[in-house]
């Protein structure tokens, strides 16, 4: 089952806009992260975020998470062509042996 | 430094034949591993995974089967495969760290299965 849903399911944009993809979830987590998938391609981890953190800067990525509204958001800002991609987010729940569970994803297309 | 390998990159098979898919990782150990599957256009759907050599966790009832021969080594298998078993699986390892219930996973760059 899927823990995540990420929101919108699909985002264009022209390049050097910001992109802004939302993910909920349902359970109490440990930490919460975001992938990207370049097509056809593995997912490469770009930040997590831990239970106890609101907000987490890397580069040009921006995640807050609100634990009490079970949200995250991912904001990449002045967006460039080769960000067209599909993000992820993943739960790491706060309890037992489970795994990262994945959202259905967010595809971003960045048009130049 | 930890890299995955998983192959072969692309696969197509008849139906009703046998399937056989490996992942290794290098320079860690006692990673945990992961199988997951991802039809066309969707998100990623957890079939396997192991913390542990002989150690295999199902979590979608089907025709497929994992093993863990070795500490770095995991298999996907199938005796018959369906054509509702084609799409894109990944291989992925974490490492298990006591104080962060699972950190960032590494995947591998997946198997595009067809089965016709």
């Amino acid at each position: 089952s899927q823990q995540g849903e990420e929101d919108p399911q699909a985002l264009s944009i022209q390049e050097g806009e910001n992109a802004t993809m939302n993910c909920s979830y349902k359970t109490s987590i440990n930490n919460l992260q975001w992938y990207r998938q370049n097509s056809g391609r593995g997912l490469v981890h770009l930040i997590l975020i831990r239970s106890n953190e609101r907000e987490k800067h890397s580069g040009r990525l921006r995640v807050t998470l609100d634990t009490s509204k079970k949200s995250s958001s991912l904001l990449i800002t002045a967006s460039r062509a080769a960000d067209t991609a599909s993000y992820f987010c993943a739960t790491a729940i706060d309890s037992g042996n489970t795994p990262l569970v994945f959202g259905k994803g967010t595809r971003l297309s960045v048009i130049a | 430094s930890q890299t995955i390998h998983q192959w072969p990159a692309t696969l197509v098979q008849p139906v009703g034949s046998p399937l056989s898919l490996e992942c290794t990782v290098e320079g860690t150990s006692n990673p945990n591993l992961y199988w997951y599957r991802q039809a066309a256009g969707r998100g990623l759907q957890l079939l396997f995974y192991s913390v542990g050599i002989g150690q295999i966790s199902s979590e979608v009832p089907q025709n497929l089967s994992a093993s863990r021969p070795q500490d770095r080594q995991f298999i996907l298998s199938s005796k018959k495969l369906l054509l509702s078993d084609s799409g894109f699986y990944l291989c992925a390892w974490s490492a298990f760290r006591v104080w962060e219930i699972y950190a960032e996973a590494f995947f591998g760059q997946g198997t595009r299965l067809t089965v016709v």
